[in-house]
């Protein structure tokens, strides 16, 4: 199946500093999801983009759905240590009967 | 957005064996997903199960491995046959919840094969 490329793999921050991550993809996406999980846990999710272009908030996270339909970006502004754990992106097209493909994940740790 | 239950949370098995996970939805839903995420990876789709009919499976994964029951709108099963230690891994089942909520996830079964 397709797999989504997720970069960075990891980050280290400090808190209170900003997080951008990125999601891109061969093919063209009509919706982007975003989720992030704790360890232990299922993933939670954080944002739905459905339209090109769109760009999302929610809290201190913002997500946009790229031009191109190929790409996703979420930031999170002023860190704290709860946004420790890992972001998944996650893709879905009307060509692939609906399934959601995930990215590689971003793993976040915040520095106290 | 819907709620997941999914049971056993984790468990220890032998090599050999096979383990039943259980998924319940607190409302109807059409369709339900399995999922499975090796050590450090992402999630990766083993099947679509829905009810009154056999499930889908993706490439790779096979009925005999992870046989799949959808008795009812709400409820789904899925076993891990004869397991080896590379079936360690967190199993999660997923419901898509409608637009604006996308796939909702159980908490996961985190098993280990020894």
């Amino acid at each position: 199946g397709q797999q989504l490329n997720q970069s960075p793999q990891s980050m280290f921050i400090q808190e209170g500093e900003d997080v951008s991550m990125n999601c891109t993809s061969s093919s063209i996406f009509n919706t982007w999801l975003w989720y992030k999980q704790d360890p232990g846990e299922g993933p939670v999710l954080l944002i739905a983009l459905y339209k090109a272009g769109e760009l999302t908030s929610n809290g201190r996270l913002t997500a946009q759905f790229g031009i191109t339909r190929k790409d996703s970006f979420l930031n999170i502004s002023a860190s704290i240590p709860s946004d420790v754990g890992i972001y998944f992106c996650a893709g879905q097209s009307w060509n692939t009967g609906n399934q959601f493909y995930f990215g590689t994940g971003t793993s976040l740790t915040v520095i106290p | 957005s819907a709620v997941i239950s999914q049971k056993p949370s984790r468990d220890i098995c032998q090599r050999g064996t096979s383990l039943t996970i259980q998924c319940q939805v607190d409302s109807q839903v059409t369709m339900m997903f399995w999922y499975r995420q090796q050590p450090g990876q992402s999630l990766t789709l083993i099947a679509t199960a829905n009810q009154g009919s056999e499930a889908t499976y993706e490439s790779g994964f096979v009925i005999d491995k992870f046989p799949i029951s959808r008795p009812n709108l709400t409820f789904s099963t899925l076993t891990v046959s004869n397991m080896s230690p590379e079936d360690s891994s967190i199993y999660l089942c997923s419901v898509d919840s409608g637009q604006g909520y996308g796939y909702t996830f159980g908490s996961g079964t985190r098993l280990t094969v020894v």
